[in-house]
């Protein structure tokens, strides 16, 4: 069955230092693989997604993430964290063909210290 | 401005009742999705509609109704309520055709269940 781990539940970070949060799936076919990030009380933001070609994608606010099929993994980066950054990150797969539902890890909180 | 909206924004009720949600894309997206995020944060489909026609469901009670009067809006009316219905609820759209898979998500509907 299709799944996602982020195995980082919480992760704590210091304003202005580098963040990796890692994010590992398993599907069969090629993955379409997204990153989302949902503030206190808000809606899923898309950071970033990865459908084909290049493997390292660039997204909005600073961040990247990289595609590593050998590792299933499409790990999450930004080199200087803001405190602006503090919330919780979605990993997710969309399932090819059909109308693919998506299917999400179960979340990554990030705290910032200033 | 264009986007996926929900109403209510905030829904409190006693168990039992019945209530709606609405949603509304005016993205020009023909599918249409509800996932429930529990008090873990945790996300999961529940339904999709393509066109209006009921694509995915998942293993949702039946007290879960969908209805989809046009590829614009897609509601879902849930009967008896239970305590744990307490959630918030995401309505996405996407694209299906020539599109990238990319889901849009609306604002969430935090139901509360008393």
């Amino acid at each position: 069955a299709q799944s996602v781990t982020q195995p980082d539940i919480h992760i704590t970070v210091s304003e202005g230092a580098s963040l990796e949060l890692r994010c590992n799936y398993s599907y069969g076919a090629t993955p379409y693989l997204f990153w989302y990030v949902q503030s206190p009380g808000q809606g899923l933001q898309l950071l970033l997604k990865y459908f084909s070609g290049d493997t390292l994608v660039q997204g909005i606010k600073g961040f990247e993430a990289e595609f590593k099929r050998s590792q299933s993994s499409f790990n999450l980066r930004k080199p200087s964290v803001h405190w602006s950054d503090a919330a919780e990150y979605f990993c997710a797969v969309g399932l090819s063909g059909g109308y693919n539902k998506l299917i999400f890890g179960a979340g990554t909180r990030l705290a910032v210290h200033p | 401005d264009t986007a996926v909206s929900q109403t209510p924004k905030y829904l409190v009720t006693q168990m039992g009742n019945d209530k709606s949600i609405k949603c509304e894309q005016n993205l020009g997206h023909d599918t249409m999705y509800w996932y429930k995020q529990d008090s873990k944060k945790f996300l999961k489909i529940m339904f999709s509609y393509n066109n209006k026609e009921l694509i995915i469901n998942e293993t949702v009670p039946n007290r879960f109704s969908p209805k989809s009067p046009d590829k614009a809006h897609l509601n879902l009316h849930i009967n008896s309520l239970e305590l744990g219905d307490s959630a918030v609820y995401f309505c996405a759209s996407r694209r299906t055709s020539g599109g990238d898979n990319e889901q849009f998500f609306g604002p969430g509907t935090r139901l509360t269940v008393l």
